[in-house]
């Protein structure tokens, strides 16, 4: 089955730098990969996504590319402000309409003031 | 349109004893959800439904946890005899078929066993 592998665990920015977070699949049959945001007390929620038919794909300061070949896949949240400090997990999938998502560990994101 | 719906927020047991948590997906979304969530982890998928039908439950450990979704629209899960390594946040989500794994999460049942 798929396994998702996420890093780093934790990350500290200074407000207004970028911030990266990377992902590794294992199965080659996923092609849907979303990124969620968690904060404290709440459930996920989907901020972007991308799928394989697309390399890269940028939604005002957050962008995710996707390496197929060597199934990697990324967040990048660039001018980072306090509110983006939350949990972030990154998914894969392939994608249909009854397809399990399996989930990354997470990385615990903290922006500096 | 209205969210994931999930009750109770929070539940305190003692081990041995049973509990149930009960989710109200999205309307008209056909796919449901239950993950397991344990301090520090990502989510792990316990069951998912498509409509009031079983897709996948390989991870729910059958020999006390129990699924159902009644009509194909709200589901309960259910523990019993609860152990200490339950204690983890239960999260509920669904998706629309039309919108291929798109899914939304409730806020999640917190459960403690003691």
């Amino acid at each position: 089955g798929e396994n998702v592998e996420q890093h780093p665990s934790t990350l500290s920015v200074q407000e207004g730098d970028s911030a990266v977070i990377k992902c590794t699949y294992s199965d080659s049959a996923s092609n849907y990969f979303p990124w969620y945001k968690q904060e404290l007390g709440k459930g996920p929620q989907l901020i972007i996504d991308i799928r394989s038919n697309v390399g890269e794909k940028k939604d005002q300061r957050i962008a995710v590319t996707l390496n197929k070949t060597a199934k990697h896949f990324s967040l990048h949240i660039t001018e980072t402000q306090p509110e983006d400090s939350a949990v972030y997990f990154c998914a894969a999938s392939p994608y249909s309409s009854a397809s399990k998502i399996i989930f990354g560990s997470g990385t615990r994101l903290s922006i500096r003031p | 349109e209205a969210g994931v719906a999930q009750s109770p927020r929070y539940k305190i047991i003692e081990k041995r004893q049973s509990v149930a948590f009960w989710c109200n997906p999205i309307s008209g979304h056909a796919t449901l959800y239950w993950y397991q969530q344990i301090l520090g982890q990502g989510p792990k998928l316990l069951i998912q439904f498509q409509n009031n039908g079983v897709v996948d439950d390989s991870q729910l450990p059958k020999d006390r946890f129990s699924a159902e979704r009644l009509k194909g629209v709200d589901s309960t899960l259910k523990i019993q005899p609860a152990k200490l390594e339950d204690s983890a946040v239960y999260l509920c989500a669904s998706s629309s078929r039309d919108r291929g794994v798109e899914a939304f999460f409730g806020q999640g049942t917190r459960l403690t066993v003691v």
